[in-house]
């Protein structure tokens, strides 16, 4: 149980073009999702926590008009990287959990960004 | 704040041999989880480990355990029998419950990258 899905799994693309990101929860209910960013070796850095229902929380630093984050229903939130260029790239993950604080964070298994 | 220190970045070790990697962490809370996630070459993240501050006995999973000492912020996560395919990163997070449920964040350590020898 506790499947979260990502997708896609890999994707390129051209400077200046807009891309979206999937994070899909299973078999549970997810109220809460949290989208991360990671550069090789390095750990995960938290972009944006996302309620069901409510605006997404932006961590310092994290551009709100950049990377769109979208969470309509409890199996599903997206994150759309806006008007991409290269140091856009990187691997992004999501992770969701139920409301319930004692319950663990699940992980997709992540999207690889290029953009050319 | 909360911060979570990581201070080795890499360690390796002989298959079959037993690996200790450290964490420390700095909270001024009381009630909080420290969980150790592991992240092999397809990154796909893993989670190994969960304790509760609460708890004073030492979560184990099969060939993993972990050394939590409370008053000195430390927890350490030990692998018993290493095997090739704990090949990994590994990270070490903190996490304060919020009231609210929906607010309690992972604070990552910045990870550990071990390799098992065959």
């Amino acid at each position: 149980g506790a499947v979260v899905s990502q997708h896609p799994s890999w994707v390129i693309c051209k400077s200046g073009t807009s891309v979206k990101i999937e994070c899909r929860s299973l078999d549970f209910q997810a109220t809460t999702m949290f989208w991360y960013r990671q550069f090789p070796k390095q750990s995960l850095m938290l972009m944006a926590t996302s309620n069901e229902g409510s605006k997404a929380t932006y961590e310092q630093g994290v551009e709100k008009d950049k990377f769109l984050i979208n969470h309509a229903s409890l199996t599903l939130s997206t994150l759309t990287v806006t008007s991409a260029h290269p140091e856009d790239s990187s691997f992004y993950i999501c992770s969701a959990r139920t409301g319930a604080t004692n319950q663990p964070q699940h992980f997709g298994d992540g999207t690889r960004l290029s953009i050319l | 704040a909360q911060t979570v220190t990581q201070s080795q970045p890499e360690m390796s070790v002989q298959e079959a041999e037993t690996v200790t990697l450290s964490c420390t962490y700095d909270t001024s809370e009381n009630n909080y989880y420290l969980f150790w996630y592991k992240q092999p070459p397809s990154r796909q993240m893993i989670l190994v480990i969960r304790q509760e501050a609460y708890k004073q006995q030492n979560a184990t999973e099969n060939r993993f355990s972990v050394n939590f000492q409370k008053a000195a912020k430390s927890f350490s996560l030990k692998i018993s029998d290493s095997q090739l395919g704990d090949t990994a990163m590994y990270f070490c997070a903190f996490m304060k419950p919020h009231r609210t449920g929906a607010n309690s964040k992972l604070t990552f350590g910045k990870g550990i990258t071990l390799s098992v020898r065959p």
